[in-house]
């Protein structure tokens, strides 16, 4: 157990739909990101929020928003969604703003029908 | 252009056995540091090793160890006495010491032990 936590781990839905993909970060860490894997492919950066405050935004769609709250859980909101946006969605946790280790959270996978 | 390159899509090695995984990756900055993530079939993330490109001498955990080349640009990962549980997609990465915000990720490689 990574110590970062991410729910739901499994989510099937159909196009069109809105889903929130929620993480809480390892104890002690203040920043959350989110990355996006696809089949067979490497892990695409998404965004990176550090004490409730956007830090850093890759490769992020405009259907797609995220949030880290005060109690630093993080969620990231996928809407109209699309075949794909099908892909296993990983939350990462640091300690500060700019992390030289990230730990991961076990993902979620996200099934667009 | 950040990237990292893994050329060996699909790698196998017999239980026992010493592997080696490579990887490359392009970078304009000369502080950074270098990760292998290791990913099992239940898909979770485990960094396997790190290294801080500031330091010649080259990471090890264990059976783990990188081969670390800065004006190559190389980061191979060796991984001596290969177990079943070693079994897994292997993803290289960087990150800038300067922002340390974003990770860049390689395409990996998957291995397989060969009983």
């Amino acid at each position: 157990d990574s110590g970062v936590t991410q729910t739901p781990k499994h989510l099937i839905t159909a196009t069109g739909q809105r889903v929130t993909l929620r993480c809480s970060p390892r104890s002690g860490d203040l920043s959350v990101y989110w990355y996006q894997q696809s089949l067979d492919q490497g892990l695409q950066f998404l965004i990176q929020y550090y004490n409730g405050e956007e830090r850093a935004k890759g490769n992020i769609l405009e259907r797609f928003s995220a949030q880290q709250f005060p109690d630093l859980h993080s969620e990231l909101n996928l809407s109209s969604l699309e075949l794909g946006d099908s892909a296993l969605y990983f939350c990462a946790s640091s300690f500060g703003a700019a992390a030289n280790v990230l730990t991961f959270g076990a993902g979620s996978r996200l099934t667009v029908l | 252009a950040q990237t990292v390159t893994q050329s060996q899509p699909e790698m196998s090695v017999q239980e026992a056995e010493t592997v080696t995984l490579s990887c490359t990756y392009d970078t304009s900055e000369s502080d950074y540091y270098l990760f292998w993530y290791k990913q099992p079939p239940s898909r979770q993330m485990i960094l396997v090793i790190r290294q801080e490109a500031y330091k010649q001498q080259n990471a090890t955990e264990n059976r783990f160890s990188v081969n670390f080349q800065k004006a190559a640009k190389s980061f191979s990962l060796k991984i001596s006495d290969s177990q079943l549980g070693d079994a897994a997609m292997y993803f290289c990465a960087y990150s800038l010491i300067r922002t340390g915000n974003q990770f860049y990720f390689g395409t990996g490689t998957s291995l397989t032990v060969i009983p």
